[in-house]
């Protein structure tokens, strides 16, 4: 399979833990992008990639969230002492260019208690 | 900030029916894209579309793109199940600095009687 994969699919964690997701985006896009979503709603973009360099970071994300992107191919995304608020599903997508489809992978799905 | 606004957040239809959900953002897009979400899954994608004017089909499915480029719509004629999801459409600005990041709508959950 050559689409987007993130891991783990599913986190619950206890508040005030660290938690940390994965994504790898499809081989040939250089572009990544991290959104978050809540039952009910659209997703909300959180930053982006272009190849290793972080271009944005939404407001939503807090300074209890960083991301990274070492080599340009798989990225991390985490949340330090994790509150109930981050309860999220938080979604990784990638392009190959600025304008380009962006394709989404399945989702990590976080449940903080 | 950039805002798009869908309507209706739900529909329910019998089969057979026709669906509609409309898309309307507060600024001109350079595109927009239409992804489904069923239920527990993640945003698949659907379309995107770029000319202002545009229309696209995809079997059942018609989408269009105002011709203002801030405005859109996807029909879906005779429904059936297979067609229950959540629809979003999402834009991308057309100004240089955040032209890349998705917008989304808050969707349209579309359920649909057997």
């Amino acid at each position: 399979d050559t689409g987007v994969s993130q891991n783990p699919r599913h986190k619950i964690t206890k508040r005030g833990q660290n938690v940390t997701f994965r994504c790898d985006p499809i081989s040939e896009h250089n572009r990544l992008y991290w959104y978050r979503q809540t039952l009910g709603q659209g997703p909300e973009f959180l930053t982006y990639f272009q190849n290793e360099a972080q271009l944005e970071k939404s407001r939503l994300l807090s300074d209890r969230f960083s991301a990274e992107r070492p080599k340009g191919s798989f990225s991390t995304l985490e949340i330090q002492r994790t509150e109930q608020g981050d309860s999220a599903m938080y979604l990784c997508a990638s392009s190959n260019r600025v304008t380009g489809t962006q394709y989404f992978g399945p989702g990590t799905r976080l449940t903080v208690l | 900030g950039q805002q798009v606004m869908q309507i209706p957040q739900y529909q329910h239809v019998q089969e057979g029916e026709d669906f509609t959900t409309y898309c309307n953002s507060s600024t001109t897009l350079s595109n927009i894209q239409w992804y489904k979400q069923r239920p527990g899954g993640h945003p698949v994608f659907l379309i995107q579309l770029v000319k202002s004017g545009e229309v696209k089909k995809q079997k059942r499915l018609t989408f269009q793109f105002g011709e203002a480029k801030k405005n859109s719509s996807l029909h879906i004629t005779a429904t059936q199940t297979t067609d229950v999801g959540t629809y979003f459409c999402a834009g991308q600005g057309n100004s240089g600095g955040s032209n890349y990041k998705l917008t989304f709508g808050k969707g349209t959950l579309l359920t649909v009687n057997p």
